[in-house]
């Protein structure tokens, strides 16, 4: 069974600072989405990371992908106020075809300080 | 723009009384869900849609029913909400390309009083 850990699960850091969100999943899977979500909205894709080695990059935010380390890291670089939001990783169980469901992480909250 | 609509944003109901949460589409996509997600939680699929195929998740309460009439619309019943269920229920929608995106509709907040 297909498991999505997130770490941490809270997070609270200064504007200007760099820190990193951790995804780990527990069985092979060839595709990772990352979510952003605000209080009381919707989820919003932010990146997603479809082979080994994947980079993708918006704004102050970059996600990568090493399958055969089963991560996903997503990186922040000098917070700002507007980024504080829970961020989702997920993880597609390997099978498509009509159940190509997607395994969700926790999710990380980021409280970022002026 | 191509987008998913849910209505209504806010719904409030009674305790046990019966209530329709809809979900239109405008992106043609072959694949609609629905999850429920409670504050502070990831969210948890309920059921899905391939086309006219529905797939039921098997801890889905037997409260919780769909209905797909056509490509574009998809509606979630709750037939007696009680005050577990209230929640945020989101629907999305995926197509076939290579990169299986789920497109998150904004959300029905649920209420149950």
């Amino acid at each position: 069974e297909l498991k999505v850990e997130q770490n941490p699960l809270f997070l609270s850091m200064q504007e200007g600072k760099n820190y990193t969100i951790y995804c780990n999943y527990s069985t092979t899977s060839d595709r990772l989405y990352w979510y952003r979500q605000d209080p009381g909205k919707s989820l919003e894709s932010l990146f997603v990371l479809l082979s080994n080695g994947a980079v993708k990059q918006e704004g102050r935010l970059m996600a990568s992908l090493d399958t055969k380390a089963r991560l996903s890291t997503s990186h922040i670089t000098a917070a700002v106020h507007d980024l504080s939001a829970t961020y989702f990783c997920a993880v597609v169980s390997i099978g498509g075809g009509s159940n190509y469901q997607l395994i969700w992480g926790a999710g990380t909250k980021l409280i970022i300080k002026p | 723009d191509a987008m998913v609509i849910q209505n209504p944003r806010y719904q409030v109901t009674q305790f046990g009384k019966p209530v329709t949460l809809s979900c239109s589409q405008t992106l043609n996509h072959n694949v609609m869900y629905w999850y429920q997600q409670k504050s502070s939680q990831a969210p948890k699929l309920l059921f899905h849609y391939y086309d006219k195929d529905f797939n039921n998740e098997a801890d889905t309460p037997d409260n919780f029913q769909s209905r797909r009439p056509n490509t574009s619309f998809c509606f979630l019943d709750i037939r007696s909400p009680g005050l577990g269920d209230a929640a945020m229920y989101l629907c999305a929608t995926r197509g076939l390309s290579s990169y299986n995106e789920q497109f998150f509709g904004p959300g029905t907040r649920l209420t149950v009083l």
